[in-house]
């Protein structure tokens, strides 16, 4: 069973640009979270949708969003980067919301603002 | 808010020792409670979930307790070896479904 897939890897982007991650949940998963690791600030969460809804925001601002397809994948947009955006972006995904929660991660996204 | 805190923030033991990671969060209504390992650069790798209603879980040489009333998670890990160094992480989920992070333990298990 594949787990959960996060494209690309690796990212460098310049100040200004925008950004678009991609999350592929485990099959048959609806529940996508995401989240930014810093090493100042740890693992953040960002937002999490569950068939095709988000049900939850952090504190971030607007120039982050996501959405979530049909299929379950969800992708998240960064717009305007600023170098603070640099970080790990990591997905996780679980079976529904709660009762089955157990959280799997994927490998993370990488971006390096310039 | 539910804030999580793990100590130590680093640990380094020889090869062999047992060892235990603390986890304590302040909100004691819970879901359930996780444990991760990250490696640096990696995604977290799930090893135990606890549920509110359990006091522990075992899987190979790792060990989970949950004290739900004093707002404590211990892992303990037998008979460490190299490579089970990474960072550890502890998450819990509350009713509403929010999953709230520690900081983490960096973990260094010498030859």
């Amino acid at each position: 069973k594949a787990g959960v897939t996060q494209t690309p890897r690796y990212l460098i982007k310049t100040r200004g640009q925008q950004v678009t991650l991609s999350c592929s949940p485990i099959s048959g998963h609806r529940s996508v979270s995401w989240y930014q690791q810093t090493p100042g600030q740890g693992l953040q969460f960002l937002f999490e949708y569950f068939s095709e809804t988000q049900r939850n925001k952090g504190n971030f601002p607007g120039r982050f969003s996501g959405r979530q397809f049909s299929n379950s994948r969800s992708e998240m947009n960064v717009s305007t980067l600023e170098l603070g955006d640099s970080a790990l972006y990591l997905c996780a995904s679980s079976l529904e919301r709660i009762p089955n929660t157990e959280a799997f991660f994927g490998q993370g996204t990488r971006l390096t603002v310039v | 808010k539910q804030e999580v805190t793990q100590i130590p923030a680093a640990l380094s033991v020889p090869e062999g020792e047992n060892l235990v990671l603390n986890c304590s969060f302040t909100d004691s209504a819970i879901y359930n409670l996780q444990w991760f390992r990250q490696d640096p650069g990696k995604g977290l790798t799930s090893l135990l979930l606890i549920q509110s209603s359990q006091r522990e879980q075992t899987s190979g040489r790792l060990n989970a307790s949950l004290d739900k009333s004093s707002g404590r998670s211990t892992l303990y890990i037998a008979a460490s070896q190299p490579g089970d160094s990474a960072t550890y992480l502890c998450a819990v989920r509350s009713n509403n479904n929010d999953m709230r992070f520690g900081a983490g333990t960096r973990l260094t298990v010498k030859p």
